[in-house]
């Protein structure tokens, strides 16, 4: 079944604040993991992905921790934007021969 | 944009009736992938076409049937659906598997209503 899903399933942040989304997975053999928002009427759009043997990783106003002992994912970004709000999937893999596993998402609010 | 395009955007179908979804990649990808979102459901994945081979088919019932005919395109054939395939269809494409992982792009959709 189904081994990604997200603690919650709303998030309200004010804008200028950081915020954090998280995921948890249960399947430790994932060795990959990755991020997407989905904005109103839009595909998933890639944000950050990370591996397995890594356990930060930053970009752009976002950065991706993972703890490979709790299972666990989350997606900080910094100093939120209107135009962060969104829909923010995380997603597992276990390499090449298996597929993408999706969680359910969290819907990221911005307060004015 | 993401240079992943899908026609039609939207689409009212009756369940004796045939479509097609089609999905087109201006990236040069190899790799092609059809997606069913559900209403506060995760993505599910529905085929998947690596070099215009079929390598995935996720238990997805025959009234769905794909077609990759180059790796620039992908279609979804649909006929005689249920109430429950309506949906948000999403086409995405990639380039095959690296060991540093793989980024999918996503095109923005076809909302499938079933009548």
């Amino acid at each position: 079944g189904e081994s990604v899903g997200l603690h919650l399933p709303t998030l309200s942040v004010q804008e200028g604040d950081n915020s954090i989304i998280n995921c948890a997975y249960s399947n430790s053999a994932s060795d990959y993991f990755i991020w997407y928002k989905q904005e109103s009427g839009k595909g998933p759009q890639f944000i950050i992905d990370i591996r397995s043997n890594m356990d930060k990783r930053q970009g752009q106003r976002v950065t991706v921790l993972l703890n490979k002992t709790v299972k666990h994912l989350s997606l900080q970004i910094a100093a939120t934007q209107p135009g962060d709000s969104a829909v923010y999937f995380c997603a597992e893999n276990r390499g090449r021969d298996d597929k993408i596993i999706f969680g359910k998402g969290t819907r990221l609010h911005i307060l004015p | 944009e993401t240079g992943v395009t899908q026609t039609p955007r939207h689409l009212v179908m009756g369940m004796t009736n045939k479509k097609s979804l089609k999905c087109e990649q201006h990236l040069g990808h190899n790799a092609m992938y059809w997606y069913k979102q559900s209403a506060k459901k995760p993505l599910e994945l529905m085929f998947v076409y690596s070099l215009e081979e079929r390598v995935e088919n996720n238990s997805v019932p025959s009234r769905f049937s794909p077609e990759c005919p180059n790796s620039s395109h992908l279609f979804l054939h649909l006929h005689t659906l249920q109430p429950e395939d309506s949906a948000l269809y999403l086409c995405a494409s990639s380039q095959e598997w690296t060991s540093e992982g793989y980024e999918q792009y996503f095109g923005p959709g076809t909302r499938l209503t079933v009548t």
